[in-house]
């Protein structure tokens, strides 16, 4: 199966940084990689997605990058601000049956 | 509308007991799932079910059992609890007609002893 690769695990910045966050798959077939904000106690909420047939997306402060070739994406805060601090996970999806996560990052955000 | 809810959200068993965690969704969706959340592992998916009636293994099966006999409720069954089962539960669903992403519930933290 799929396999799903995160780094950093642990990520702290000050207020008004940037914060990028990557991830790396394995399965070329994957076509579809959402990222997930989840705040302490809640389930995963999504944040962003990018389909395989587009290298950016962004969102106001949020974006994504996606390169097929190397297999790896990533999420890109900017402006970062003390409400952002969460974990964030990235996945990667075959047609959006299956999801396969990454183990997180754990975004600080200092004021 | 309530989306995704779990019930019940924290459990303690203790080795050998049994229980079911139940997933509704009031959203009409086809696709619901079954995660265990794990330090440092990210969500693995237990089990699936792409609609009334049928399931399917996902990566960590082993030790549940899972039935879906309404399309809205999504019941996921730990026969004999192990500790290694120790985790949170995440359900998830989303519609099988558009290229949509999930969405989850709060949480089912089960404790174990």
């Amino acid at each position: 199966g799929e396999n799903v690769e995160q780094h950093p695990s642990t990520l702290s910045v000050q207020e008004g940084d940037s914060a990028v966050i990557k991830c790396t798959y394995s399965d070329s077939a994957s076509n579809y990689f959402p990222w997930y904000k989840q705040e302490l106690g809640k389930g995963p909420q999504l944040i962003i997605d990018i389909r395989s047939n587009v290298g950016e997306k962004k969102d106001q402060r949020i974006a994504v990058t996606l390169n097929k070739t190397a297999k790896h994406f990533s999420l890109h805060i900017t402006e970062t601000q003390p409400e952002d601090s969460a974990v964030y996970f990235c996945a990667a999806s075959i047609n959006f049956n299956k999801f396969y996560f990454g183990s997180g990052t754990k975004l600080n955000v200092k004021p | 509308n309530a989306g995704v809810t779990q019930t019940p959200k924290f459990r303690v068993l203790k080795t050998g007991q049994s229980m079911t965690l139940l997933c509704a969704q009031d959203m009409n969706h086809e696709y619901m799932y079954w995660y265990r959340q794990d330090p440092g592992m990210g969500l693995r998916l237990i089990h699936y079910s792409v609609g009334e009636g049928t399931t399917a293994k996902g990566e960590v099966p082993d030790g549940y059992n899972v039935s879906r006999l309404k399309k809205q409720n999504f019941l996921l069954g730990l026969e004999s609890a192990a500790p290694s089962q120790t985790s949170v539960y995440f359900c998830a669903s989303r519609r099988l007609a558009t290229q949509e992403t999930q969405y989850f519930g709060p949480g089912t933290r089960l404790l174990v002893l």
